[in-house]
């Protein structure tokens, strides 16, 4: 069965710094990986995916992920971190066999970046 | 502004009583979905529709109905509510497997 794991319910970084969000998943074959952030009282917004080619993509905001098969690990990152970038983010994976239809969210780490 | 319009955005209801969640969007996404948000769950997929004319259970589908209505307009009814159904309901489209999903801005619904 998929599934994903974000460890960290929380995240604190301080503005300028670099964070990191991870994200470990469970999927056989070759899934489809997505960020979402999500604003108080907003819904989802989407950041980046991983569908092939590249490990390292690039996403809204300066976000980017680096996808890692062997570890199975799509962690999220920002080489600077702003107050506004404070949000809750979710992790999501989609197998794409059988059309792909069934994506599954981690249970989402809160980030707070402090001025 | 393009998107997924959801409505109503609050709700409170009466255990036992009905409603339908409407969605809609402008996109012209060949696929919808319902999810279900919980404090520490993430969101679960309640039911989803892949094209137009076809719908499928997802991960919690007891006590929704769906209606994909036409391209654009995808329903979620609640025929009896229960307490356990209260949490913050999410509609989505996508264009295939591989495009990331646009959300509607949510229907908190509360059932007492």
């Amino acid at each position: 069965a998929q599934s994903v794991a974000q460890p960290e319910d929380q995240v604190n970084v301080a503005e300028g710094n670099p964070l990191t969000v991870k994200c470990t998943y469970s999927v056989s074959g070759n899934p489809y990986l997505f960020w979402y952030v999500q604003y108080p009282n907003r819904g989802l917004q989407f950041l980046l995916k991983y569908i092939t080619g590249d490990n390292l993509v690039k996403g809204s905001y300066g976000f980017e992920a680096e996808f890692n098969k062997s570890q199975t690990s799509f962690h999220l990152k920002k080489p600077s971190a702003l107050v506004s970038d404070s949000a809750l983010y979710f992790c999501a994976v989609r197998d794409p066999r059988g059309g792909g239809f069934k994506t599954i969210f981690g249970a989402g780490t809160r980030l707070f970046v402090k001025a | 502004n393009a998107g997924v319009t959801q409505t109503p955005k609050f709700q409170v209801l009466k255990t036992g009583q009905s409603m339908t969640l409407q969605c809609a969007q402008d996109m012209n996404h060949n696929s919808m979905y319902w999810y279900r948000q919980d404090p520490g769950m993430g969101l679960r997929l309640i039911y989803y529709s892949a094209s137009e004319g076809t719908t499928d259970k997802g991960e919690v589908p007891n006590g929704y109905n769906v209606s994909r209505l036409n391209k654009r307009e995808f329903s979620l009814r609640l025929e009896s509510a229960a307490p356990s159904q209260t949490s913050v309901y999410f509609c989505a489209s996508s264009d295939g497997a591989s495009g990331g999903y646009t959300f509607g801005s949510g229907t908190r619904l509360t059932v007492v």
